[in-house]
C-alpha cells in the first residue's frame, strides 16, 4: 500500500480557496486517489477520488500530476462549516471476491476561521 | 437510504465484559470494515471481510472478533474488554471495482471502565 503524507494541520478565513497537498511517492499503476472529511463524532465522508490529470464535483477539485507522486485537494471559498480533518488514501479498486485494506493516515485539520 | 447503520451508539462496558457491536449496510455492497479511532487520531483499521464468511486482519486485530454474518452484517465482538479498548469505532462498506470510495457508519462510542 502506498504511504501518504500530508500536513498536520492548516488554518483559512472564511472565502479563501484552501489547496491541501498529499505526497504519495509509491503510488503504484493501479492506484486511485480518494480524499475524505471527517466532522468531529461523525464518520469520515467521500469527497472526491481521481486517477490522473483533474477532477471536479460539487464539492471539490482534485488536481493530479502526470508523474502522479503527490495530488492537491482544492476546496473553493471556504465557509466556517468547511473546518474538519481532511484525509488523502492511495489504493486499488478491490478485485472481485477480495477486499483492500483502506489505510487512514492522520489527516489533515482544517480550521476556517472568520 | 440508510446506509451503514450501527449499534449501539454509545456504551459503557466494566473491564472483563463482552459485547458485539452490530453493523448492517443496505448498499448490497461486497466489503465491510471495522476500524476504531481514539481521541486526536485516525483511524486505524481493525478487520475486513471481502465476502460473507470471509475475514482477514487489519492493522490492530487483537482482542477483537469479527463475523460476516451475511453480505448486510458485518459484528465487532470484545469478548473482554479493557481500558485500551475505549475508543469510538466505525464500520464501512464499499463496492467492488470503484476505486476506493467507501462509506462509513456514524460511530460507536464505547468506554471501557
Amino acid at each position: 500500500l502506498a504511504k501518504t503524507t500530508q500536513p498536520i494541520s492548516m488554518d483559512s478565513y472564511e472565502g479563501q480557496e484552501v489547496n491541501i497537498t498529499c505526497s504519495h511517492n509509491n503510488i503504484a499503476t493501479n492506484d486511485y486517489i480518494t480524499w475524505y472529511q471527517q466532522f468531529p463524532s461523525q464518520g469520515p465522508r467521500f469527497i472526491i477520488q481521481g486517477y490522473k490529470t483533474k477532477v471536479t464535483n460539487e464539492v471539490a477539485s482534485l488536481f493530479i500530476p502526470a508523474d502522479r507522486k503527490s495530488s492537491t485537494l482544492s476546496l473553493p471559498r471556504v465557509s466556517l462549516s468547511d473546518t474538519a480533518v481532511y484525509y488523502c488514501l492511495v489504493g486499488t479498486p478491490e478485485a472481485p471476491g477480495s477486499a483492500r485494506q483502506l489505510t487512514f493516515g492522520s489527516g489533515t485539520q482544517l480550521t476556517v476561521l472568520p | 437510504n440508510a446506509g451503514v447503520t450501527q449499534t449501539p451508539k454509545f456504551q459503557v462496558l466494566k473491564t472483563g465484559q463482552s459485547m458485539t457491536l452490530q453493523c448492517a449496510q443496505d448498499m448490497n455492497h461486497n466489503s465491510m470494515y471495522w476500524y476504531r479511532q481514539d481521541p486526536g487520531m485516525g483511524l486505524r483499521l481493525i478487520y475486513y471481510s471481502a465476502s460473507e464468511g470471509t475475514t482477514d486482519k487489519g492493522e490492530v486485530p487483537n482482542g477483537y472478533n469479527v463475523s460476516r454474518l451475511n453480505k448486510r452484517e458485518f459484528s465487532l465482538r470484545l469478548e473482554s474488554a479493557a481500558p485500551s479498548q475505549t475508543s469510538v469505532y466505525f464500520c464501512a462498506s464499499s463496492e467492488a471495482r470503484t476505486g476506493t470510495e467507501a462509506f462509513f457508519g456514524q460511530g460507536t462510542r464505547l468506554t471501557v471502565v
